[in-house]
């Protein structure tokens, strides 16, 4: 069935680090794909998304595009900061009713 | 901003004692989900509802679970007879169009223990 998969974490960087978190998906169709992030405390926001292949998503300087040669959706950022720290999920949607998650990635920046 | 809330944030029960966990969605949504994740799991889809009734269900979602949302701004799930297992953080979530192409707006999520 349709799943993703995402990189284990925990990330730890320093500040201003480059950022990538991987994520691939196996799908039958076409899904659509997202980032959500949450912040400690609080619940899961979307973060970015991408509805077709090779469109870009991006949001507070993170990015990913849809890789649909690569089955990938990987996050990226150039500059992470001391608030980035947060757990990143990677989801598809392939139809109305059944959005999936990955496991996480749990991502520390220290000053 | 609108948010969605969940009640209670964390909660202790017993082996075979009923749960239920509560949501108020944003106003103006129209669907609504359950999810949860085990302790170092996914985030795993339990249920949708839509137009008061379910629209879809997980395999996880079995006769133990049920949702419903009583008052028109309460939206509920209840565990009937816990088990170890149900041992996770539940998150409820909201939507105005339904999920591969509107966004989902999560709760902060409820801790669920049971021992």
């Amino acid at each position: 069935g349709d799943s993703v998969t995402q990189m284990e974490g925990p990330v730890t960087l320093s500040e201003e680090a480059f950022l990538t978190i991987n994520c691939t998906y196996t799908a039958t169709g076409y899904p659509s794909l997202f980032w959500y992030v949450q912040y400690p405390g609080e619940g899961l926001q979307l973060l970015l998304k991408a509805t077709k292949a090779d469109d870009k998503g991006s949001n507070k300087g993170f990015e990913a595009t849809y890789r649909k040669e690569t089955t990938s959706f990987h996050l990226e950022k150039g500059s992470v900061q001391v608030s980035d720290s947060a757990v990143y999920f990677c989801a598809l949607a392939y139809n109305n009713n059944d959005m999936r998650f990955g496991a996480g990635t749990r991502l520390t920046v220290k000053p | 901003e609108p948010e969605v809330t969940q009640t209670p944030s964390h909660q202790v029960t017993q082996m075979g004692q009923e749960v239920i966990l509560r949501c108020v969605p944003i106003s103006n949504h129209l669907y609504f989900y359950w999810y949860r994740q085990i302790l170092g799991q996914k985030v795993e889809f339990l249920v949708s509802f839509y137009n008061n009734e379910i629209s879809e269900k997980s395999e996880i979602f079995d006769d133990q679970f049920s949702v419903e949302r009583p008052d028109g701004s309460n939206f509920t799930l209840k565990i009937r007879s816990t088990k170890l297992e149900d041992s996770a953080m539940y998150f409820c979530a909201s939507s105005q169009t339904g999920r591969n192409t509107g966004e989902l707006f999560f709760g902060e999520g409820s801790r669920l223990t049971v021992l």
